[in-house]
């Protein structure tokens, strides 16, 4: 099966700019989990879609939203963009029902300046 | 509140030696457990579970209840065990959302 593949992979902004970042899941799974990682706040969990519908979600402003298509695939957005949404964004899929796996992607790093 | 408390940014041991990586957790229900290792220039991925009780490349954790830890180890520490290692628990309330811990970079010394 092909992993979990996220475009692009780097980007650069400039701040008050937005941006789109992509995420197509493992064949046959259909929760896609967002998270933000950087060196100082480690893994944080952005938001997760289920079947269309977004199932959980973090302590991010509403700047962040995102959307999952019916064939799985998940795109997140940023508007606005700050020099603290500098990051690696990544992107986990699973089949969504119960404690399963998360298989992650290869993660978009979104510099802003 | 639930959460997942590794206690070191930074762990460093010479190879060879034993390896714990701690994690305690806050959590009134039944907790499910993972750790996840992020190596250098590789993606993040499932290192193991406590439900699957297996040892992955000579690495156990044993969920303590009592003590609310699921700590790892491994009783010779290797030079590619040098990764990033994070452990999280599924919320079966949020449909098992995963609650991470901040993660503790592991060094292997030669």
């Amino acid at each position: 099966k092909a992993g979990v593949t996220q475009t692009p992979r780097y980007l650069i902004k400039t701040r008050g700019q937005q941006v789109t970042l992509s995420c197509s899941p493992i064949s046959g799974h259909r929760s896609v989990s967002w998270y933000q990682q950087t060196p100082g706040q480690g893994l944080q969990f952005l938001f997760e879609y289920f079947s269309e519908t977004q199932r959980n979600k973090g302590n991010f402003p509403g700047r962040f939203s995102g959307r999952q298509f019916s064939n799985s695939r998940s795109e997140m957005n940023v508007s606005t963009l700050e020099l603290g949404d500098s990051a690696l964004y990544l992107c986990a899929s699973s089949l969504g029902q119960g404690a399963n796996e998360q298989y992650f992607g290869p993660g978009t790093r979104l510099t802003v300046t | 509140a639930q959460r997942v408390t590794q206690p070191e940014k930074l762990l460093s041991v010479f190879k060879g030696a034993p390896v714990e990586l701690k994690c305690n957790y806050s959590y009134s229900g039944s907790p499910e457990l993972f750790w996840y290792v992020q190596y250098s220039r590789q993606r993040l991925q499932l290192l193991l579970r406590h439900i699957s009780r297996e040892s992955i490349k000579g690495f156990t954790a044993d969920l303590n209840k009592g003590e609310t830890s699921f700590h790892l180890k491994k009783p010779f520490a290797q030079e590619e065990d040098s990764a990033m290692y994070y452990c999280a628990l599924s919320r079966m309330a949020s449909n098992y959302q995963l609650i991470w811990g901040a993660g503790t970079k592991l060094i292997i010394k030669p």
